[in-house]
């Protein structure tokens, strides 16, 4: 079966650096797509990683390893408007989105 | 966990024609459902929010007569795409809340429309 994992919470610090981990086991790969949701609001569009290696924008950067199913999501200088769910997604080879359960993100300061 | 499925997972239509995308949540009663519409640049645009057994809230910008959505069911909720237009064509995803009242959405794989 085709599946996405990523820890379910993760807490850190205000200022610090987090990295939220996603492993996926799917049927081909058309790219991986992390997302930001607020609560009560719409995901916003994060990063799209269809080749290996890192992609930074700002404060986030992502990783990919298709080789290993597995991609990060690296936020740098925590601010408490960063408390969210980062949602990971995988586009297979039937065009589908795939998506992982979200990790809930805590910021304290 | 909870699964979500749409159908059909793509569709060709011709220009003029109706569409219908079914949302179901397969593993649990989900009071509210969301219609997405993902753009070329990755980023999603709500479109509208479900309840069960009540209109659709739509957000600005989105026409209601042409986006009509049914939510009939704990399980169940439906985009009808009418008279569609080339400009229509997009991948339409729609995600579930259950009836806990806890935040976390569950998203569906998308469908993926064509209108010629």
């Amino acid at each position: 079966g085709q599946n996405i994992d990523q820890p379910t919470e993760m807490t850190a610090t205000e200022g610090a650096i987090v990295q939220i981990n996603c492993t996926y086991q799917t049927s081909g790969f058309n790219g991986l797509f992390w997302y930001q949701q607020h609560a009560g609001e719409a995901p916003t569009f994060l990063s799209y990683n269809v080749l290996d290696g890192l992609e930074e924008k700002g404060r986030f950067s992502s990783f990919l390893s298709r080789s290993k199913g597995y991609s990060y999501l690296l936020l740098k200088e925590l601010q408490m408007k960063d408390s969210a769910s980062y949602l990971c997604a995988v586009m297979d080879s039937n065009y589908q989105l795939i998506w992982g359960a979200g990790t809930k993100l805590i910021i304290k300061p | 966990g909870a699964v979500v499925s749409q159908h059909p997972s793509r569709v060709i239509c011709k220009s003029g024609t109706s569409v219908k995308i079914e949302c179901r949540s397969l593993d649990f009663q989900a009071t509210t459902m969301f219609w997405y519409r993902q753009f070329p640049k990755k980023s999603l645009m709500l479109m509208a929010t479900s309840n069960e057994g009540s209109k659709a809230t739509y957000e600005q910008g989105v026409e209601k007569d042409k986006f009509l959505i049914n939510h009939a069911s704990l399980t169940l909720s439906t985009l009808t795409v009418t008279s569609a237009h080339p400009e229509d064509s997009s991948f339409y995803i729609c995600s579930a809340r259950g009836t806990s009242g806890a935040e976390t959405q569950y998203f569906g794989p998308g469908t993926r429309l064509l209108v010629l």
